[in-house]
């Protein structure tokens, strides 16, 4: 199993541009989240899905958006970059009864 | 609302010293607490989970509901045990949505 694999590793951004970061998880998780990680802070959720179909909001959702057509596939898009997206995105995935398995991330900067 | 603190952004012990890496926490409901590790150039993976009452990698962590804390513990630092160490709080109940905090950048010096 490859787990959890995000692409790309790094991006860099004008202001304004879109892009969506992608994220598959090949384990059959039903829930899987995207956070993002500041220097010096906590990751913060971003968005979450407890299955196809179905998204949420986490604590930071303003600026992003996601879609779960699939199981395997949740992709991250920004629509309007801003220099307030520069950061670490890290996707994750579990069952409901095991730990979240991480991806290894993608470092975007917005210039 | 829920938060996780971590107050020590670095800790710094030598090979075979005890470390205690501090984590509490403020939530109204029943917790769920977990240790994340990131070692260098790896991604992020779970150490351990209070429910789980596991030891691993040498490493425990007690959940004090009086204290509202969840330190971690090693009797004898490795230099192997130089990471960043995170305490997760699972704050969406089974939505299993994870509040961080902020991390702890463990050095264990030979």
């Amino acid at each position: 199993n490859a787990g959890v694999t995000q692409t790309p590793k790094f991006r860099i951004l004008k202001i304004g541009q879109s892009m969506t970061l992608q994220c598959t998880q090949d384990m059959n998780h039903n829930y899987m989240y995207w956070y993002r990680q500041d220097p010096g802070m906590g990751l913060k959720l971003i968005y979450y899905s407890v299955g196809a179909g179905i998204t949420d909001k986490g604590e930071v959702p303003n600026g992003y958006n996601v879609s779960r057509s699939t199981t395997e596939d949740f992709p991250l898009r920004l629509e309007l970059a801003a220099p307030s997206q520069t950061s670490v995105y890290f996707c994750a995935s579990q069952t409901s009864t095991d730990t979240q398995y991480f991806g290894p991330g993608t470092r975007l900067t917005v210039l | 609302a829920q938060r996780v603190t971590q107050p020590e952004k670095l800790l710094s012990v030598f090979k075979g010293a005890p470390v205690e890496l501090k984590c509490n926490y403020s939530y109204s409901g029943s917790p769920e607490l977990f240790w994340y590790v990131q070692y260098s150039r790896q991604r992020l993976q779970l150490l351990l989970r209070h429910i789980s009452r596991e030891s691993i990698k040498g490493f425990t962590a007690d959940l004090n509901k009086g204290e509202t804390s969840f330190h971690l513990k090693k009797p004898f630092a490795q230099e192997e045990d130089s990471a960043m160490y995170y305490c997760a709080l699972n704050s969406g109940g089974s939505n299993y949505k994870l509040t961080f905090g902020k991390g702890t950048l463990l050095t264990v010096n030979p």
